[in-house]
């Protein structure tokens, strides 16, 4: 069964410093796969996506991930964070089954940017 | 255009108590799945309903069951509450089938229920 690792329950990280958040996914098969925010007290919101193509996804915010099939990651990384980014973010992997799809999400990694 | 709404938005039940969730689907979207994040925890997949009809589901026992109707909106419905079903309930949807789509969901912000 595919399943989602994020590598660091929490990252801390100073104001403009550089960032990154590790995923590692279990598939056999072509994946598609989704970083999404969580800002406290809402829904998941869709930073990016990697569906096909170039590797390397740019999305809102500055954010940006690289798909690595090789060591089946999917790490997500912005080179200068802001408070704002506060917040929680998921990795997630579409799992195909029966002409249906579905998302997989890993447990999450806290991001807390400090001034 | 409408996002994806839910209601309530809170909501406290007792043990033992049955509860009822509502979402309405972004406009064009006819796929409604439904996840449960308990504190702390990634989303867990509940179901997805399509057509009317639950097409898939994730491990969660029959007391947590659902409704499509006829303009895409859905309920979610959990009865007999435990502690344990104290989360946030998120309703996300889509459009059609895996072969028309990327698997992109568009989430709600949530019910987030209380059990006590």
């Amino acid at each position: 069964a595919q399943s989602v690792t994020q590598l660091d329950s929490q990252v801390p990280v100073f104001e403009e410093a550089p960032v990154e958040l590790r995923c590692n996914y279990s598939s056999s098969v072509s994946v598609y796969l989704f970083w999404y925010v969580q800002y406290p007290n809402q829904g998941l919101q869709l930073l990016l996506k990697y569906l096909s193509g170039s590797t390397l996804v740019k999305g809102i915010n500055g954010f940006e991930a690289e798909f690595n099939k090789s060591q089946t990651s999917f790490h997500l990384r912005k080179p200068s964070v802001h408070i704002s980014d506060t917040a929680e973010y998921f990795c997630a992997v579409s799992v195909f089954s029966g002409g249906y799809n579905k998302l997989i999400f890993g447990a999450g990694t806290r991001l807390a940017v400090h001034p | 255009d409408a996002g994806v709404t839910q209601s309530p938005t809170h909501l406290i039940k007792t043990r033992g108590q049955q509860v009822t969730l509502r979402c309405s689907p972004k406009s064009g979207h006819d796929t409604v799945s439904w996840y449960q994040q308990a504190l702390g925890q990634g989303p867990q997949f509940i179901f997805q309903y399509y057509e009317e009809e639950e097409r898939q589901r994730g491990n969660f026992p029959d007391r947590f069951s659902g409704h499509q109707f006829p303009n895409y909106s859905s309920e979610l419905n959990v009865n007999a509450l435990l502690l344990g079903d104290s989360a946030l309930y998120l309703c996300a949807s889509s459009q059609g089938l895996a072969v028309r789509n990327t698997g992109e969901l568009f989430f709600g912000e949530g019910s987030r229920l209380t059990v006590l």
